[in-house]
């Protein structure tokens, strides 16, 4: 199975201010069509995940502009570029490259 | 609008089995597939498996093999999942899930997730 590794598992940010979390996976999630099958959730407490990046760097429908998504292979990266309120939760990346599908340990992003 | 609504909370004993419902609207059900993930308190989100909706073709993770059944009626535009030999390491919150691409671009839905608790 395709191990995935997050870090930090903890980010605290201050309001308007930048936030950047890695994920990392044992072999590349590069499929032979050019897409990279990697996505990045955000969950709140009580909640179901939501999709904010989907195939590395798209954003999905309805989400802010804020949020970004970059790399490939086996190297990405979620970016905040100014963390609001709202943001507070966890964020977790998943390889959908082949079943099972794998995730990373989630980060909790908080508010200092 | 897509809504997948699942079946409500469950509390089994050990040995038991529990199945959860994944009740779909919105999109066409019988065209992709669903799969079931699951999280354990303090543990990262686990892949259990997938039924393709249409077709009925299943796949499972290795360590639920023998004990997972994944199956849908098309009819009923729902997917079900049932679990059995429950133990304690079952107690989670199951959810199922669909992704796919169609004209209107990338869809992802998750199901409101319900919560198995496994005790004696």
């Amino acid at each position: 199975d395709i191990v995935m590794t997050q870090s930090p598992l903890s980010l605290p940010v201050t309001p308007g201010e930048p936030a950047s979390i890695s994920c990392r996976s044992s072999q590349s999630l590069l499929y032979s069509n050019g897409n990279n099958y990697l996505h990045w959730y955000m969950q709140k407490p009580g909640q179901s995940p939501q999709v904010l990046i989907y195939l590395g760097s798209n954003r999905a429908s309805g989400v802010p502009d804020r949020f970004s998504g970059s790399g490939s292979g086996s190297d990405f990266t979620l970016r905040i570029s100014r963390v609001e309120a709202e943001d507070v939760a966890i964020y977790f990346c998943m390889q959908a490259l082949e079943t099972p599908w794998t995730f990373g340990q989630g980060t909790k992003v908080e508010i200092k | 609008q897509v809504q997948i609504v699942q079946s409500g909370a469950e509390v089994k004993k050990p040995g038991a089995s529990v199945q959860v419902s994944c009740k779909t609207s919105g999109y066409s059900f019988s065209s992709y597939g669903m799969h079931w993930v699951r999280q354990a308190p303090g543990q990262r989100h686990e892949w259990m498996g997938w039924i393709h909706a249409g077709f009925g073709n299943t796949r499972y993770a290795e360590k639920f093999h023998d004990r997972l059944t994944i199956t849908r009626d098309t009819t009923a535009r729902t997917a079900y999942m049932e679990l059995g030999s429950l133990r304690s390491e079952d107690t989670a919150v199951y959810y199922c899930a669909t992704n796919y691409h169609d004209s209107l671009g990338y869809n992802d839905y998750w199901g409101q997730g319900t919560l198995v608790t496994v005790s004696s």
